[in-house]
């Protein structure tokens, strides 16, 4: 089945504890990215890869990190989390850009105390 | 600025009757809209997209229309069901594409389908 996961689904952290979010997709895509979901802000993109070692930043990238060593996987990072990072966070990942569909994973709810 | 607005309050609406949503922007050159279908706590799922020359596309009881000139995007839902209710978002991408600037969500509106 063709699908974007993500890992954990729901994460309680503390302020400063370092934590990884996983990302995967097994549909060959080339482009890949992160967004955050925030009541009355919609969805922000935080980062987003072209292709494997290619990434650039969204509209808000402060406080994260990404990585695409391979194709399928891209990390979201939060060297430091702070409360202001609590949020819903999506990976998407589509053919070749943002001009075709995106496919969505599940969402991580992350709450950093 | 840039801006993308949709309702921004629920939208009732009777069964079986055609649910119409709105998005409206502002300082963009979309070269394609995107509409997505989001349930809570759960990721958006693609739905339709149209392009910049296009005026009009379809899927099953999906239509979209495009109207540049308006600056607007409608998107109808025929023989609307309860099924349908979640909430429905806008995107655009515009002719520089890529990704920081190449897509960008509206908040969306929340349909409800009352039975």
């Amino acid at each position: 089945e063709a699908q974007v996961t993500q890992n954990p689904r729901y994460l309680i952290t503390v302020t400063g504890k370092k934590l990884t979010v996983t990302c995967s997709q097994n549909m060959n895509h080339e482009y890949m990215s992160w967004y955050r979901q925030d009541p009355g802000l919609g969805l922000r993109q935080i980062y987003y890869s072209m292709n494997v070692e290619v990434t650039d930043k969204g509209d808000v990238p402060e406080g994260y990190k990404v990585s695409r060593k391979e194709k399928r996987n891209f990390p979201l990072i939060l060297e430091s989390p702070s409360p202001n990072q609590t949020s819903l966070y999506f990976c998407a990942s589509s053919l070749y850009g943002t001009s075709y569909e995106q496919y969505f994973g599940p969402g991580t709810r992350l709450t950093v105390t | 600025s840039q801006k993308i607005e949709q309702n921004s309050e629920a939208l009732n609406i009777q069964e079986g009757k055609t649910a119409t949503l709105t998005c409206n922007y502002t300082n963009y050159s979309p070269a394609y809209l995107q509409w997505y279908r989001q349930d809570p706590g759960r990721g958006p799922v693609f739905l339709l997209l149209i392009r910049e020359n296009e005026k009009e596309k379809r899927k099953e009881r999906l239509k979209v229309t495009f109207d540049t000139t308006l600056k607007q995007s409608l998107f109808h839902i025929t023989a609307s069901q309860p099924a349908d209710s979640a909430t429905y978002l806008c995107a655009l991408v515009p002719y520089s594409g890529g990704g920081a600037d190449g897509l960008t969500f509206g908040k969306g509106t929340h349909l409800i389908i009352q039975p």
